[in-house]
């Protein structure tokens, strides 16, 4: 089944560590996102690529890195300079084209706490 | 000029009822309207999406209204069920990429 793979779902992190969130997709997808989900806020855009070797800040970007040097995958680092970094993340993609090129798929996400 | 506002931020309906979820905003170069659909600890999937053209579209009980000129759209749910509890997002775009996201909306539907 095509899909998007986000691991861990649950995890938990000390002050002061740095943490990476995978995100693995299998749908071919070119576009890739990270959104951080806080109750009441909606989803925040993170980063996003559009391309392999290729990506934007978004409107939260402070205290996150990511990567993407492969199309199926866009692992995000939520660095200890975030300084709120205990939310819930969803990764998405999105194809590039044809007649539902908006629609965004999402994984089912990862719950960071920070300790 | 980024920011879509969503409204009510909580709604409880009843078995058979009508919900109804309103979104404004700003930004005229907006031209892709998708509303997504969440459940708790699972992530939101596209639940209905309209563009600018058209005034209305309609998937089963799920309606989207738009209203170009006072830059709003709303979701209608029509016959609203227990299953249709969750929380609800509006969202726009410019050409498809880099959604903005409303607030949220999370509806209760009681049996």
């Amino acid at each position: 089944d095509g899909g998007i793979t986000q691991s861990p779902k649950y995890l938990f992190r000390k002050e002061g560590q740095n943490v990476t969130l995978s995100c693995e997709q299998n749908l071919n997808h070119d576009a890739m996102y990270w959104y951080r989900q806080d109750p009441g806020q909606g989803l925040r855009l993170i980063y996003y690529s559009q391309i392999v070797n290729d990506f934007q800040k978004g409107d939260i970007a402070e205290g996150y890195s990511v990567s993407r040097e492969k199309k199926e995958s866009f692992p995000l680092t939520v660095t200890s300079a975030q300084k709120n970094p205990t939310a819930f993340y969803l990764c998405a993609s999105r194809r590039a084209g044809g007649p539902r090129t908006g629609e965004l798929f999402f994984g089912e996400g990862s719950r960071l706490t920070v300790l | 000029q980024q920011q879509v506002k969503q409204s009510p931020q909580s709604l409880i309906v009843q078995k058979g009822g009508i919900s109804i979820i309103n979104c404004a905003y700003e930004n005229t170069a907006f031209d892709y309207f998708p509303w997504y659909q969440q459940f708790p600890g699972k992530g939101p999937a596209l639940l209905i999406a309209i563009r600018p053209d058209v005034s209305e579209k309609k998937e089963g009980r799920f309606t989207i209204s738009f209203n170009k000129s006072a830059k709003q759209f709303s979701l209608h749910i029509m016959d609203s069920q227990p299953g249709d509890s969750a929380t609800y997002f509006c969202a726009a775009s410019i050409g498809g990429s880099r959604l903005t996201f409303g607030e949220g909306t999370q509806l209760t539907v009681n049996p």
